[in-house]
């Protein structure tokens, strides 16, 4: 596709479950990474990808998140025995390290509400 | 460390001019970055800079001051549309790699 697509749009749970988020980045970009926003806070980073190696983990926010990247392309998210602090929107980007500029460009993100 | 500031809110007049200040301390600064987020949506980019000066693009305009470390984002004749939040972000890079860190917003309120 044109852009970066996420899916789903929106996930609710129940606390305790685990939940998979996926990412489709643009095609031919290498690099992709993973945020997470809060309401009405900023962007957290939590990783990044380049091919499919994650050379910087270190914004995971503990042993429950992890993420996966395969044939260079699609990513998931995976949270693991979710809480209720886990609920915000979970954003995807992509972008290609090889242009000086490197901009990054986002996927519509994913709204996840834990109850 | 790194620190990113910019204010939480402005309100603005349609047809009006506003700045939006952006100051970062970091290492390793590589550029910056100015993103535009309608509320539910992605944010989607507006600007860079990575040299001092202005970057003009149609009503948008971007400067930065990397001795200051200092930027701002200037929003020429003001349309109800652009009210939104504008995210600043500050790209590191370590270890062979580029990364964002953002600030955490100015939500703009546009008004008649």
């Amino acid at each position: 596709g044109a852009g970066v697509s996420q899916s789903p749009s929106n996930k609710v749970t129940e606390k305790g479950k685990d939940v998979e988020l996926r990412c489709d980045p643009i095609s031919g970009h290498t690099a992709l990474y993973w945020y997470r926003q809060s309401l009405g806070q900023g962007l957290e980073f939590l990783i990044y990808f380049q091919g499919n190696s994650a050379p910087d983990k270190s914004g995971l926010p503990s042993d429950r998140f992890s993420a996966e990247r395969t044939g260079g392309s699609v990513s998931t998210l995976t949270i693991q025995r979710t809480q209720q602090e886990d609920s915000a929107v979970y954003l995807c980007a992509s972008s290609f390290p090889g242009l000086a500029q490197d901009t990054q460009y986002f996927g519509p993100g994913t709204r996840l509400t834990v109850l | 460390g790194q620190n990113i500031d910019q204010p939480t809110e402005m309100t603005a007049t349609e047809g009006a001019i506003v700045q939006i200040n952006c100051t970062y301390q970091t290492s390793g600064f590589n550029g910056l970055f100015w993103y535009q987020q309608h509320a539910g949506e992605a944010p989607t980019f507006l600007s860079y800079n990575v040299l001092d000066g202005l970057e003009e693009k149609g009503r948008f305009s971007s400067f930065l001051s990397r001795s200051k470390g200092y930027s701002y984002l200037l929003l020429k004749e003001l349309q109800m549309k652009d009210s939104a939040s504008y995210l600043c972000a500050v790209r590191r890079t370590s270890g062979g790699y580029n990364k964002l860190i953002f600030g955490a917003g100015t939500r703009l309120a546009v008004h008649p």
